[in-house]
C-alpha cells in the first residue's frame, strides 16, 4: 500500500514564525501536491512538484514556498505565517501518467 | 478552465435510505473522474474513478457513472449505512498534465 506520511496530526503557532510541514511518501511517485482544505471552499491546490527539485504554483501560492529536494519528500514553508493560513494542510502523491493521487492524513494548523 | 461543481450540505439521511450526490463537471477533452471520500480525522481516500465515458465506478456499494454528454458523474448508493458517514469530494485529472481539480465537498451524515 501507498503510505504518505505528514510530520504533523496538530500545529499551534504564532503570527510571523516561519513554519515547516513535511510531506513523505514511500512509492518512489514522481507528483506530490500540497493543499488546503477549508470549509465551504473544498481543496485548493498550493503548490506541486513534478520532479525533484521542480514546482509549479497552483491555484493560492501567495504566502508558501515549496522545497523537494528528494523524491519522496514535499516540504510546504510558510515563511511568515499569519492567521489566515490556519487551515488543514494536506499532502498527496501519485505516479505520472497515473489517475490516482494518495493522500496524507493532513495537519491542522492553527496560527494565533 | 477546468472545474468541478458538486452538490452542497450537508446531507442528512436515516439507515438505509438512498443517496445521490450530483457533480458536474466542465473540462475539455476527456477528463478522469473521481469520488473521493474523508472520513472524520483522516485524509481523503479514492473511492472510485472512471476514466473514459459511459464507465461506471463502483466500490463498496457506491457508483458513479461518466456521462459525457451530460457532464455529470453522481455518486449513488441504494442504502446508507451509519459508517457512511463522511465528506465526499469530487475530482476531475484532465487528459494532459497532472494537476486535480476538486469541488467543494458534500459532507453526509447517516443517523440510525
Amino acid at each position: 500500500d501507498v503510505k504518505v506520511t505528514q510530520s504533523s496530526r496538530y500545529l499551534v503557532k504564532r503570527t510571523g514564525e516561519k513554519v515547516f510541514l513535511e510531506c513523505v511518501q514511500d512509492m518512489d511517485h514522481e507528483n506530490m501536491f500540497w493543499y488546503r482544505q477549508d470549509p465551504g471552499l473544498g481543496l485548493r491546490l498550493i503548490y506541486f512538484s513534478y520532479d525533484v527539485k521542480m514546482k509549479e504554483k497552483g491555484d493560492i501560492p501567495e504566502g508558501y514556498s515549496v522545497s523537494r529536494e528528494k523524491k519522496e519528500r514535499f516540504s510546504l514553508i510558510l515563511e511568515s505565517a499569519s492567521t489566515n493560513q490556519t487551515s488543514m494542510y494536506l499532502c498527496a502523491s501519485s505516479l505520472s501518467g497515473q489517475d490516482t493521487q494518495y493522500f496524507g492524513p493532513g495537519t491542522r494548523l492553527t496560527v494565533l | 478552465g477546468d472545474s468541478v461543481t458538486q452538490m452542497e450540505g450537508p446531507v442528512t439521511l436515516s439507515e438505509e435510505a438512498c443517496l445521490t450526490i450530483n457533480c458536474t463537471y466542465t473540462a475539455t477533452g476527456y477528463p478522469s473522474l473521481f469520488w473521493y471520500v474523508q472520513y472524520p480525522g483522516e485524509g481523503l481516500q479514492l473511492l472510485l474513478k472512471a476514466t473514459k465515458a459511459d464507465d461506471k465506478g463502483s466500490n463498496k456499494g457506491f457508483e458513479a457513472t461518466y456521462r459525457k454528454e451530460t457532464t455529470s458523474f453522481h455518486l449513488e448508493k441504494g442504502s446508507v449505512q451509519v459508517s457512511d458517514s463522511a465528506v465526499y469530494f469530487c475530482a476531475l485529472r484532465p487528459n494532459t498534465g497532472n494537476q486535480f481539480y476538486f469541488g467543494t465537498g458534500t459532507s453526509l451524515t447517516v443517523i440510525p
